[in-house]
C-alpha cells in the first residue's frame, strides 16, 4: 500500500515551453502533498506544500508565478513549470502523506520526473 | 540556522556493519527520519525516531539521542544493493522537515 506515481517519469522540452508533472496517490488520500526539488549529488529541496483544496504554501525564494502547484482532488497534484528555462532542469519529486498539516512519520515519495531544458 | 550533518561518502565491505552519523542543529525536534535513496530514484523511508533509543528493523536499525543532538543509521550484513545515498532528516518545532544533504554508501565486494 501507499504507493504515489508521478508521471512523466522523464521530460525534455525546449527553452520557454511549459512542463506539467502530475503526482498521484495511487491507493490513499492524500491530505498533504509536497513538491521537492534535487540538483545532483544535493539533498532534496522543499518546494511547496500542498493541501486539497486550497493554495501551496512555497518555500521562499520559490517563484509561485513560475512553478504552479494544483491540488484538486485528494489523490491528484500538479506541478507546472511555466516558460521553462535550462536553469530549471533538475530532478522533481513529489511526496503524499495522508495526515494534514505538517510532514509526519507517514510520507511517501513518488518516483521523480527528471525536467531537462534544452 | 538550522543544520543536519552527515559524512559526504562511505564506504564498506559486503558482509560488514556500517555506521553513519547524523548530528543536528534545528530549532526545535518532532523526530528524526532517516530515507534511502537509489542514484536517480526517489527516497524510500528507512526508519524514524522520536524517543531517546535504538530502533531496530531487520538489518537496519536507527539510534537517537537528542540531549546530544545525534542519530545513527547502522546497517548490519551489508549487500551490494545497499550502494545507495542515506538521507538524514529533522522535523523541526514548525513540522519542516530539515534535510542533510545524505551520505553516498559505496559497498565493496
Amino acid at each position: 500500500g501507499a504507493v504515489v506515481s508521478q508521471h512523466p517519469s522523464r521530460v525534455i522540452c525546449k527553452s520557454g515551453t511549459s512542463v506539467k508533472i502530475e503526482c498521484r496517490s495511487l491507493d490513499f488520500q492524500a491530505t498533504t502533498m509536497f513538491w521537492y526539488r534535487q540538483f545532483p549529488k544535493k539533498s532534496l529541496m522543499l518546494m511547496a506544500t500542498s493541501n486539497e483544496g486550497s493554495k501551496a504554501t512555497y518555500e521562499q525564494g520559490v517563484e509561485k508565478d513560475k512553478f504552479l502547484i494544483n491540488h484538486a482532488s485528494l489523490t491528484l497534484s500538479t506541478l507546472t513549470v511555466t516558460s521553462a528555462h535550462p536553469e530549471d532542469s533538475s530532478f522533481y519529486i513529489c511526496s503524499a502523506s495522508p495526515k494534514a498539516g505538517g510532514i509526519y512519520n507517514e510520507q511517501f515519495f513518488g518516483p521523480g520526473t527528471r525536467l531537462t531544458v534544452l | 540556522g538550522q543544520n543536519i550533518d552527515q559524512p559526504t561518502e562511505m564506504t564498506a565491505t559486503e558482509g560488514a556493519i556500517v555506521q553513519i552519523n547524523c548530528t543536528y542543529q534545528t530549532s526545535g525536534f518532532n523526530g528524526l527520519f532517516w530515507y534511502q535513496q537509489h542514484a536517480g530514484e526517489a527516497p524510500t523511508f528507512l526508519s524514524y525516531n522520536v524517543l531517546d533509543g535504538l530502533e531496530e528493523k531487520g538489518r537496519f536499525s536507527s539510534f537517537l539521542s537528542r540531549s546530544k543532538g545525534y542519530s545513527y543509521l547502522l546497517l548490519k550484513e551489508l549487500q551490494m544493493k545497499d550502494s545507495a545515498s542515506y538521507l538524514c532528516a529533522v522535523l523541526d518545532s514548525n513540522y519542516q522537515l530539515i534535510w542533510g544533504a545524505g551520505t553516498k554508501l559505496i559497498i565493496k565486494p
